[in-house]
């Protein structure tokens, strides 16, 4: 079945230090999504894209899909403490008919020290 | 902003119990979702429902697993006889009327089977 890998499983940054967490699937997605997870908290939803090679910012987040739509990233610039939390890709298969079965990737934990 | 409310926040039962977790999702939502995170791990898949019958389910929902929209705003998950290893946060979501729109959330309930 589907696989959904990501990179790093944890990174501790500095405050004001960049981030980025990769995300590769084992199969072409139709679309990726971007969850985030703070701490005891739900997954929200951060973004989703869709196209090949699809670019997307959001203030200080950079979110890339590549072009074979199997890999993605995040990109934080800058880290403030309030960016802490789990990030998780999660991708739904290319060609098929699934009604928001997201296949999530082990996340990446983040930690800010001010 | 309406978010999907999910009851208990917390469930103990013993093995052998059954459970029924409940949720009330987005009211001009269509699609019904049921996701699970074991403590540290990723989020999973478990069914997704629509149009009163499930869409798809993983090889996490057998037999032992059933989904019900019992009234016009209702969504349950019952777990018939739980085990141990269905210790776990069960997160209900709920999308619009759309293929691969954005997942939206509850805050879960924590089961713990003892």
């Amino acid at each position: 079945g589907q696989q959904v890998m990501q990179i790093p499983q944890y990174q501790h940054v500095q405050e004001g230090e960049d981030f980025t967490t990769y995300c590769n699937s084992s199969t072409t997605l139709s679309n990726i999504q971007w969850y985030k997870q703070r701490p005891g908290g739900h997954p929200v939803f951060l973004i989703q894209l869709v196209k090949s090679g699809e670019v997307k910012k959001q203030k200080r987040l950079t979110f890339q899909f590549g072009e074979a739509k199997k890999n993605s990233s995040l990109h934080i610039t800058a880290t403030q403490t309030t960016d802490v939390g789990t990030y998780f890709c999660a991708g739904s298969n290319a060609g098929g008919t699934s009604y928001g079965k997201l296949t999530f990737g082990q996340g990446t934990i983040l930690t800010v020290h001010p | 902003e309406p978010e999907v409310t999910q009851t208990p926040s917390h469930q103990v039962t013993q093995m052998g119990q059954e459970v029924i977790l409940r949720c009330v999702p987005i009211s001009n939502h269509l699609y019904f979702y049921w996701y699970r995170q074991i403590l540290g791990q990723k989020v999973e898949f478990l069914v997704s429902f629509y149009n009163n019958e499930i869409s798809e389910k993983s090889e996490i929902f057998d037999d032992q697993f059933s989904v019900e929209r019992p009234d016009g705003s209702n969504f349950t998950l019952k777990i018939r006889s739980t085990k141990l290893e269905d210790s776990a946060m069960y997160f209900c979501a709920s999308s619009e009327n759309r293929n691969n729109s954005p997942l939206h959330f509850g805050n879960g309930t924590r089961l713990t089977v003892t």
